[in-house]
């Protein structure tokens, strides 16, 4: 079966950077999202790789390893709004979206 | 461009009833994706449509069925609502299946 596996729930500090780790396995890759919700809102989509390596935007930035079926998203520079859900999903050989349950990140002062 | 568009954003029904919802995409977006979420489960996929054509399909009963109009607008329908149906419904929108998926605001049914 296909399968996204990323941490229930972090918490991290104001400021600080925090690494939220994605692994997969699915029928065939044709790209990995990230997208984050906030509570009571809809997702909105952060970030796309589809080829190995880091994809930085802003303070935010995004790195894939195929060969491990592996993704994290890396958050720098913590602010209190960045509290919400991170979603992670891939893309399958069927061009499915296939969703991990989400990681609900928790930023204290 | 208005983004994606989803009516109503509330509903109640009652156990037995059906309903239908509407999602309007982003202009130019064909592929319109429907996703169930709740408190315990995340988000579960139903449906996507892709030019009219249903691509692919979720884990859902047959209560659940979609369709797609020729321009573009989807519409969900649950029939013989269950308590467990009550959710937020999520429509997406992409201009292709393999593209980042636009959201609407969702529809929260509640079934009493």
């Amino acid at each position: 079966g296909q399968n996204i596996d990323q941490p229930t729930e972090m918490t991290a500090t104001e400021g600080a950077i925090v690494q939220i780790n994605c692994t997969y396995q699915t029928s065939g890759f044709n790209g990995l999202f990230w997208y984050q919700q906030h509570a009571g809102e809809a997702p909105t989509f952060l970030s796309y790789n589809v080829l190995d390596g880091l994809e930085e935007k802003g303070r935010f930035s995004s790195f894939l390893s195929r060969s491990k079926g592996y993704s994290y998203l890396l958050l720098k520079e913590l602010q209190m709004k960045d509290s919400a859900s991170y979603l992670c999903a891939v893309v399958d050989s069927n061009y499915q979206l296939i969703w991990g349950a989400g990681t609900k990140l928790i930023i204290k002062p | 461009k208005a983004g994606v568009t989803q009516t109503p954003r509330y509903l109640i029904k009652t156990r037995g009833q059906q309903v239908t919802l509407s999602c309007s995409p982003i202009s130019g977006h064909r592929s319109v994706s429907w996703y169930q979420q709740t408190p315990g489960q995340g988000l579960q996929f139903l449906f996507e449509y892709f030019s009219e054509t249903q691509r692919n399909k979720g884990n859902f009963p047959g209560r659940f069925s979609g369709r797609q109009f020729s321009n573009s607008r989807s519409e969900m329908n649950v029939s013989t609502l269950e308590l467990g149906d009550s959710a937020l419904y999520l429509c997406a929108s992409s201009e292709r299946p393999d593209a980042p998926l636009h959201f609407g605001n969702g529809t929260r049914l509640t079934v009493t």
